[in-house]
């Protein structure tokens, strides 16, 4: 199975600040990686599909790169609305894993 | 407009069994894979089990395997997990996803269900 290794696993942050997360591979996914949000008592929401492609309605201000094994999503001047949990997930094979997930907190 | 709806979840004795469903409505069904994805309280995204748009290849989990059995019914718009012998650690949120690129298994979620809540307890 592949492992999905996320860092850090949470991370203060004001808004305004840009903030990068850290999505590890244990094997090469080539691009098949995926980042959700996810806010408390609520289902995720697909932000990023295939490493880098913005899913439609996504602030722009969200952002992904890599491939292989080191992939990142970066959130420029974050707000209020950001600040929730982020999962990101290998769809390169079966079974499909998450990363463990970063909580993003107000500082 | 796209949409899924679980339904069947509660709170079951320690080897007992459950049926959840997944109403799904606003696309063609038969045409996508689905799966399930669950999360224990406090916890991160597990996924549980996926099946082809046919229903005809099916995967789990090694967590579930030999316990759940996933199905659909395209005539329905219906997806479906029964899990037996239920254990405390399967006590979780499930939630029923939308592959996005059709009928690959592996795949992106791009519709989540809003989720049923499963307990194991006595």
């Amino acid at each position: 199975d592949i492992q999905m290794t996320q860092s850090p696993s949470s991370l203060s942050a004001c808004v305004g600040d840009r903030v990068t997360i850290i999505c590890r591979a244990s094997q090469s996914i080539r691009r098949y990686l995926n980042w959700y949000q996810q806010k408390p008592g609520k289902a995720p929401k697909l932000l990023i599909s295939a490493a880098s492609s913005l899913e439609s309605g996504v602030p722009s201000r969200f952002s992904g790169s890599g491939s292989g094994t080191d992939f990142s999503l970066t959130i420029n001047s974050l707000q209020p609305e950001d600040f929730a949990t982020y999962y990101c997930q290998q769809s390169d094979s079966i079974p499909i894993t998450f990363g463990q997930g970063t909580r993003l907190e107000i500082k | 407009e796209v949409q899924l709806l679980e339904s069947g979840g509660g709170l079951v004795q320690p080897g007992g069994s459950l049926r959840l469903s997944c109403a799904a409505s606003g696309f063609t069904f038969s045409s996508y894979a689905m799966s399930w994805v669950r999360q224990a309280p406090g916890k991160g995204l597990e996924w549980v089990s996926a099946i082809s748009g046919s229903g005809g290849s099916t995967y789990y989990a090694d967590s579930v395997k030999g316990r759940f059995t996933i199905s659909r019914d395209n005539s329905k718009n219906t997806l479906y997990v029964q899990m037996n012998s239920l254990r405390a650690e399967d006590t979780a949120v499930y939630y029923c996803a939308k592959s996005f690129s059709g009928d690959h298994l592996a795949d992106v979620f791009d519709i989540w269900g809003q989720g049923t809540m499963v307990t194991v307890s006595s």
